[in-house]
Formats: C-alpha cells, sequence, structure tokens
C-alpha cells in the first residue's frame, strides 16, 4: 500500500521560502508512469494543482505560480519536495502531495499540512 | 484564461440520483481530457472516485459512475447515501495545464 506524508513547517513568515518534503513509502519515486504532484487548498476553498515531478527529473508547473515554485525529488531518500518563494498570505493553504498516475490522475493522496503565511 | 466550471451546490434526497457536472469556460469536455473526480469531507484529504472519465478507483462502489453528457463531464452518485454528503471535484488534463473545477457541495437531505 503505498503512503505519503507531508512534513515541514506550518508557521512561513510573507516573503521567505515555503519548503515541504514528501515521503512516500511502500513505492518509489523512482518507478515510471507515476508523477509525483503537489496539490493545495486555501482554507474555505477549492483544489489547486502546484505541479509535478516525473521519476526523470522532468517537471511541469501551474503558469500562475511558475515563477516561484520548484519541485525537485531525493531518489535515495524516496522523497520529493516543494519549493515555493516570496509567500503572501494568499499562499496560505493545506498543502497536498499526490502521486499522479499518467499523468492525468491522482490515485494516492498524502493526509495534507496546513502552511500558514503570517509574520 | 481556461476555467472548469462545476455547480457551487447541489442537494438530493435520500436515496435518489443526482448527476454532477464538471465543463469549461470555452469548449467542450471530451474523453481526451481524462476528465476524474474526487470527493472530499471536511477535514480530509480527497478521494479518488473516477477516472478516465468512466473508471472507478479501488474500492469505490459501483453507485458512483463517470460520463460525458453533452459538452460536460458528468459524476452521477445513484441511490444517495448520508455519507455521500461532501465536496466533489473534477480535474481535467488540458495538455500542458491541469486544472480543478471549484468543486460542488452536496447536500444529502
Amino acid at each position: 500500500q503505498v503512503q505519503l506524508q507531508e512534513s515541514g513547517p506550518g508557521l512561513v513568515k510573507p516573503s521567505e521560502t515555503l519548503s515541504l518534503t514528501c515521503t512516500v513509502s511502500g513505492g518509489s519515486v523512482s518507478s515510471g508512469s507515476y508523477y509525483w504532484t503537489w496539490i493545495r487548498q486555501p482554507p474555505g476553498k477549492g483544489l489547486e494543482w502546484i505541479g509535478y515531478i516525473y521519476y526523470s527529473g522532468s517537471t511541469n508547473y501551474n503558469p500562475s505560480l511558475k515563477s516561484r515554485v520548484t519541485i525537485s525529488v531525493d531518489t535515495s531518500k524516496n522523497q520529493f519536495f516543494l519549493k515555493l518563494n516570496s509567500v503572501t498570505a494568499a499562499d496560505t493553504a493545506v498543502y497536498y502531495c499526490a502521486r499522479g498516475k499518467w499523468e492525468h490522475y491522482f490515485d494516492y493522496w498524502g493526509q495534507g499540512t496546513l502552511v500558514t503565511v503570517s509574520s | 484564461q481556461t476555467v472548469v466550471t462545476q455547480e457551487p451546490s447541489f442537494s438530493v434526497s435520500p436515496g435518489g440520483t443526482v448527476t454532477l457536472t464538471c465543463g469549461l469556460s470555452s469548449g467542450s469536455v471530451s474523453t481526451t481530457y481524462y476528465p476524474s473526480w474526487y470527493q472530499q469531507t471536511p477535514g480530509q484529504a480527497p478521494r479518488t472516485l473516477i477516472y478516465s472519465t468512466n473508471s472507478r478507483s479501488s474500492g469505490v462502489p459501483d453507485r458512483f459512475s463517470g460520463s460525458i453528457l453533452g459538452t460536460k463531464a458528468a459524476l452521477t452518485i445513484t441511490g444517495a447515501q448520508a455519507d455521500d454528503e461532501s465536496d466533489y471535484y473534477c480535474f481535467l488534463f488540458l495538455g500542458s495545464l491541469r486544472v480543478f473545477g471549484g468543486g460542488t457541495k452536496l447536500t444529502v437531505l
């Protein structure tokens, strides 16, 4: 059974960088056909796709966030990462990591982690 | 800017049938957009219901079904139960873009 677990600071100051880790168990981030994805959900609002990284290292980002986002992977630790720089209060959200299958749906999700941007 | 549209809210009686839809602000949804559907209850991560238009995810009861109806993707719940009361999101693969709909809040009463 594949499991994903997000971790990282729950509070980030405005203008700083949000950094999250997703640890994968029961599966490998090196497997083909899977797109390791970040999704977020502001409080009381809908889901927003942030982007993904493929095991080869290729990435694809939401155009609205592309200038501020970096997703990377560490195959030795079976983890992938999200960095979002120059954050504002609008980046306050629950951040989910998920396994994307065939680029077009998500079959496993992490439980999510709330990140608040505040001074 | 491409917007994926969903009904903001819907209600259904217990045992009834409801169809939620997922459209595009411009154009029609087709199977080539691989519509998928997710159910989310408050405080929980989304749960995958349907992928590739009409394939049920593992463990999803067959009263959930997906289709294309006219110009939109559709999620039909047959024999609604109280615990179907949730938010439902569709997701579309639009080439280089991947976009969630705004979600539909389903009330069962």
